[in-house]
């Protein structure tokens, strides 16, 4: 069974510049969630879909963060302009249930650098 | 909102030494209790979790403990070996069903 796909692995831009990432949760998996990690910091929770509802988006950042997932499957986030402080890993995570009712699965993570 | 402080943030251990990882919380609506790992370059993988129905839970050489009076959990590593090295993530969760993370810690055992 194929586990929770995020692409790019890594992402350098430049400050000002968009940029998509992409997250393809495991097949079946209603839930899905963003998180960010900065350097030394916590993973942070961003937002929650549940197919493609937007459950809890408390912890998008601003508005410079757009996160949609059309259709229920797939999941984008976009960032648009980059600001230095958005650099970190970016991790997509889905579940069947819900983080407290069943285990939510992480992607491998996105790097970005925004240089 | 919730709050997850984890200690230390880094720790050493030789091998065959225990580890042990401590969270506080701030929540006392949060019901559930994961350990994620993350190995270098990895993703972050649960390893074991604990409800608030439950005290303790063992899996072979790793434990978590929960004391919802105090509001802290604890993970327990026995015998650790150099495979544990890694950084590891407690969470709380509660009904909103989104993981409140610690800052982490890192892990590093000396063969």
């Amino acid at each position: 069974e194929a586990g929770v796909t995020q692409f790019p692995s890594h992402s350098v831009i430049e400050k000002g510049q968009t940029v998509t990432l992409r997250c393809d949760p495991i097949s079946g998996h209603d839930n899905l969630y963003w998180y960010r990690r900065v350097m030394g910091k916590e993973i942070k929770f961003l937002l929650h879909f549940v197919k493609e509802s937007k459950q809890d988006e408390s912890g998008m950042p601003n508005n410079r963060f757009l996160a949609e997932r059309t259709g229920g499957t797939y999941s984008t986030l976009k960032v648009q302009p980059a600001e230095l402080e958005d650099s970190g890993v970016y991790f997509c995570a889905s579940s069947l249930q819900g983080a407290k009712g069943t285990e939510a699965f992480f992607g491998q993570g996105t790097r970005l650098t925004v240089v | 909102g919730e709050n997850v402080e984890q200690h230390p943030s880094t720790l050493s251990v030789q091998e065959g030494d225990s580890a042990v990882i401590k969270c506080t919380y701030s929540d006392s609506a949060s019901n559930y209790f994961p350990w994620y790992k993350q190995e270098l370059g990895k993703r972050p993988q649960l390893i074991i979790d604990i409800r608030s129905n439950v005290g303790e839970k063992k899996d072979q050489r790793i434990a978590v403990t929960l004391n919802k009076t105090a509001k802290h959990f604890s993970l327990h590593i026995t015998e650790t070996q150099p495979e544990d090295s890694a950084v590891y993530f407690c969470a709380a969760v509660r009904d909103t069903n989104k993981l409140i993370f610690g800052t982490g810690t890192l892990l590093a055992v000396q063969p």
